[in-house]
């Protein structure tokens, strides 16, 4: 599988921006960039994915580079109940590859 | 639409006990996994199924642990003997088939203690 690196941790202020940077220099033109995060005593939940293209949605916005060895997830406006841990994940083209998590960047945000 | 349902939430049993978890997904979610998550770390993965066939359980402690999805729908997980090392928080997902877009819905999972 092939790998990615995030900081451990990071803070932020509340409602403030927040860019949340993955590195995956392996990356193969087939995988997806998927982003997870996992409020306490919680499952991980889905926030987006994409695959070259910048993409956004209701919860969040993710912003690839170029040459797709980098990828930042951006919460435009953190909220207390942002905290969590972050898990960007590499998955294959495939329905049934399995996701395969890292440990993560916990996120912490002060009121 | 019903989210993932997982029981029991919590559960304390002394090692070499047996204990099952129940996993109920998301009605039509073809496919289910089972992760293991141990503190401090990230989810891992244990088994998948897709409707009631095992596609990959090569990361399964086959020698303690047992997975069954009965009729392609609900799943249970068992541990016998447990040992104190699979203390862990143990999460159920299901996915629609073959669905890359649509990314996974993850239980509140249950919590295993064993002491």
């Amino acid at each position: 599988d092939a790998k990615t690196t995030q900081p451990n941790s990071m803070e932020s202020n509340e409602e403030e921006p927040v860019h949340l940077p993955c590195n995956h220099s392996t990356i193969s033109g087939t995988d997806y960039i998927h982003w997870y995060r996992q409020l306490p005593s919680q499952g991980p939940e889905y926030v987006i994915h994409g695959l070259t293209s910048n993409v956004n949605n209701r919860m969040a916005s993710l912003a690839i580079a170029e040459d797709r060895k980098s990828s930042t997830l951006i919460l435009h406006r953190a909220t207390l109940r942002d905290a969590a841990v972050y898990y960007c994940i590499l998955r294959y083209d495939s329905g049934n590859t399995p996701l395969v998590f890292g440990k993560g960047t916990r996120l912490s945000v002060i009121a | 639409e019903a989210g993932v349902a997982q029981s029991p939430r919590y559960k304390i049993i002394e090692k070499r006990q047996s204990v099952a978890f129940w996993c109920n997904p998301i009605s039509g979610h073809a496919t289910l996994y089972w992760y293991q998550q141990i503190l401090g770390q990230g989810p891992k993965l244990l088994i998948q199924f897709q409707n009631n066939g095992v596609v990959d359980d090569s990361q399964l402690p086959k020698d303690r642990f047992s997975a069954e999805r009965l009729k392609g729908v609900d799943s249970t997980l068992k541990i016998q003997p447990a040992k104190l090392e699979d203390s862990a928080v143990y999460l159920c997902a299901s996915s629609p088939r073959g669905a890359t877009d649509y990314g996974y819905t993850f239980g509140s999972g249950t919590r295993l203690t064993v002491v």
